[in-house]
């Protein structure tokens, strides 16, 4: 089946620097890769949608210049979470889905904790 | 806007007993919805999907999910519980605009034994 491979799984990073998380398709082509922010305890949250060779959507409350989104090709999206804080410590998780019949696709997750 | 209500935060149930995880849909049509299940710390695993064909849907691992349009539901059932079921549920739709998933607020399982 189709498998997207997220790393890093586990990331702590200290407050200012930034962190770059992978999403990588595969046995497939993701057309569109979806960004999700989960805190402890509450339910995942949209915070961009990007499509291969676009510019990435961002979801109202989402800092763009914060959250560096590339999709540069359909098997691999990254997101870079810049000058990182604390408050930014969350659970990252992608999301491809193929043109073709895969349909949403997750990847296993980046626990983010700036200190 | 679109959305889906999980009405239970939590649900606790006996190994061996059936499950019932609730969700409900707002919808002027019939929406794509899904179900998912999270362990600790890891990504989403599809449980099962409703694509407006059969309204009784099978999932794996022995969950099934009935959509009733005129409730706008979408539960999710298992005959008997295992302790492995243990987890966090969310039920999902589809926003046919942006092809995202939009989330329910999830409910967390606990299995009794």
């Amino acid at each position: 089946g189709a498998v997207v491979s997220q790393h890093p799984s586990r990331v702590i990073c200290k407050s200012g620097t930034s962190v770059k998380i992978e999403c990588r398709s595969l046995d497939f082509q993701a057309t569109t890769m979806f960004w999700y922010r989960q805190f402890p305890k509450q339910s995942l949250m949209l915070m961009a949608t990007s499509n291969e060779g676009s510019k990435a959507t961002y979801e109202q409350g989402v800092e763009k210049d914060k959250f560096l989104i590339n999709h540069a090709s359909l098997t691999l999206s990254t997101l870079t979470v810049t000058s990182a804080h604390p408050e930014d410590s969350s659970f990252y998780i992608c999301s491809a889905l193929s043109d073709y019949s895969y349909g949403y696709t997750f990847g296993s997750g980046t626990r983010l904790t700036v200190v | 806007a679109q959305s889906v209500t999980q009405l239970d935060s939590h649900v606790s149930v006996s190994e061996g007993t059936p499950v019932l995880l609730r969700c409900n849909y707002s919808s002027s049509y019939s929406p794509s919805l899904f179900w998912y299940v999270q362990h600790p710390n890891k990504g989403l695993q599809l449980l099962l999907k409703y694509t407006s064909a059969a309204t009784l849907v099978k999932g794996i691992n022995g969950f099934e999910a009935e959509f009733k349009k005129s409730e706008t539901s979408f539960h999710l059932t298992k005959p008997s519980a295992h302790m492995s079921d243990a987890a966090e549920y969310f039920c999902a739709r589809m926003d046919t605009g942006r092809r995202a998933l939009t989330f329910g607020s999830g409910t967390r399982l606990q299995v009794q034994p």
